[in-house]
């Protein structure tokens, strides 16, 4: 099946610095979402992209599209404590039809003040 | 007051006992879903439902069923916990028709002593 493979697993940074994940396929994707989840809570969607080559921000975070549509990226300038937690990308298992989603293993983000 | 919510939050039971995990929604979606997280693991489908009278296995049906009571009713069931089904269990809703995005209920953390 598809299956999304996210990257760095974890990352451990100082306060202020940016940050850079990945997501990559072997499988075309129509749909990017990503998502963060909070400690102890549900995950929330951040951003979603539905164009190849797509670049959306939302504050301090920006994803971006893969033009070969088989990746993604999502950044993170000038972190703060807060942005803690796991960060999922997701994309629409193939076909689509069923509107199922397919997520990535997450990466840990923790932040150090 | 949270649209997709999530009750007990936290459970501890004994192996072979039948446990149920209620999900309600006041977002008027018609698609819902649960959900298993386990560290490392990330999220995986374990029962969906586009409407009441439809209900599809996920990756992972095994040992579990669903009752999709209403429109905003959705409960998963464990016919006899066992300790490897001790993780995370999310609610998801969406709208369905042309919207790949899903919203997550705050989760249930329940434990197979």
């Amino acid at each position: 099946g598809q299956q999304l493979n996210q990257s760095p697993q974890s990352m451990f940074i100082q306060e202020g610095e940016d940050v850079s994940m990945n997501c990559t396929s072997s499988s075309i994707f129509n749909t990017w979402l990503w998502y963060k989840q909070d400690p102890g809570e549900g995950p929330v969607l951040l951003i979603a992209l539905y164009k190849a080559g797509e670049l959306t921000s939302n504050g301090r975070l920006t994803a971006q599209f893969g033009i070969t549509r088989k990746d993604s990226f999502l950044n993170i300038s000038a972190s703060i404590p807060s942005d803690v937690g796991i960060y999922f990308c997701a994309g629409p298992v193939s076909g689509g039809s069923n509107y199922k989603l397919t997520f990535g293993k997450g990466t840990l983000l923790t932040v150090n003040p | 007051d949270a649209d997709v919510t999530q009750t007990p939050r936290n459970r501890i039971t004994k192996t072979g006992k039948r446990i149920m995990l209620e999900c309600s929604q006041t977002k008027g979606h018609d698609r819902m879903y649960w959900y298993r997280q386990d560290p490392g693991l990330g999220l995986r489908l374990i029962y969906y439902s586009f409407d009441v009278k439809d209900i599809n296995k996920g990756e992972i049906s095994d040992g579990y069923s669903v009752s999709r009571q209403a429109q905003a009713k959705f409960s998963l069931s464990l016919e006899s916990a066992i300790p490897n089904q001790t993780a995370l269990y999310f609610c998801a809703t969406s709208v369905g028709t042309g919207a790949y995005t899903q919203y997550f209920g705050p989760g249930t953390r329940l434990t197979v002593l």
